[in-house]
């Protein structure tokens, strides 16, 4: 067990919709990464947050969004959901923006648009 | 920008024997890091090595080390003793050396061992 709790783990949905990915830190961590992991991209760097502030953004679309809340947990935001955006969403924690920081991933939330 | 390759989809190796699986990258970058995570099929990333690319001497964690060739740009994982819980899909990633930087992972390569 990381200690990262990601929530809720699947997630089915219909095109047109929107959905909200949770991810608690491990206890202590400040800094939450997303990352978006589909067959055909592959392992994607979504945005971080560093406490409370985005700290970098990476090949997030438009049309999702993110936040990290005063208690450090952070929420994904996915909206105008498109059958392409069936993936699997990994939150990631660290303790701070170091460059020798290790990475604790969740178990991830299986996102399913129909 | 970084990129990382894997160029094995598939390995297989039989129960107590050893496998090695490969992992290039390009960098222009003089200070990074690199990971080998495990992915196994409860789909959890775990951390199996890392490795400073200040550092010659390569990591080893148990059954796990790595082959590091800087100036190739090869970071190479050798399981020894293999074990059928060391079936999982590997992803090789590559993390520069400055604050709050991602990780850029590679396709990744799936293992399959065999009893």
């Amino acid at each position: 067990d990381s200690g990262v709790t990601q929530t809720p783990k699947h997630l089915i949905t219909a095109t047109g919709q929107r959905v909200t990915l949770r991810c608690s830190p491990r206890s202590g961590d400040l800094s939450v990464y997303w990352y978006q992991q589909s067959l055909d991209q592959g392992l994607q760097f979504l945005i971080q947050y560093y406490n409370g502030e985005e700290r970098a953004k990476g090949n997030i679309l438009e049309r999702f969004s993110a936040q990290q809340f005063p208690d450090l947990h952070s929420e994904l935001n996915l909206s105008s959901l498109e059958l392409g955006d069936s993936a699997l969403y990994f939150c990631a924690s660290s303790e701070g923006i170091g460059t020798n920081e290790k990475l604790f991933f969740g178990s991830g939330t299986q996102l399913s648009v129909l | 920008a970084q990129t990382v390759t894997q160029s094995q989809p598939e390995m297989s190796v039989q129960e107590a024997e050893t496998v090695t699986l490969s992992c290039t990258y390009d960098t222009s970058e003089s200070d990074y890091y690199l990971f080998w995570y495990k992915q196994p099929p409860s789909r959890q990333m775990i951390l199996v090595i890392r490795q400073e690319a200040y550092k010659q001497q390569n990591a080893t964690e148990n059954r796990f080390s790595v082959n590091f060739q800087k100036a190739a740009k090869s970071f190479s994982l050798k399981i020894s003793d293999s074990q059928l819980g060391d079936a999982a899909m590997y992803f090789c990633a590559y993390k520069p050396g400055t604050s709050g930087s991602r990780l850029t992972f590679g396709e990744g390569t799936q293992l399959t061992v065999n009893p």
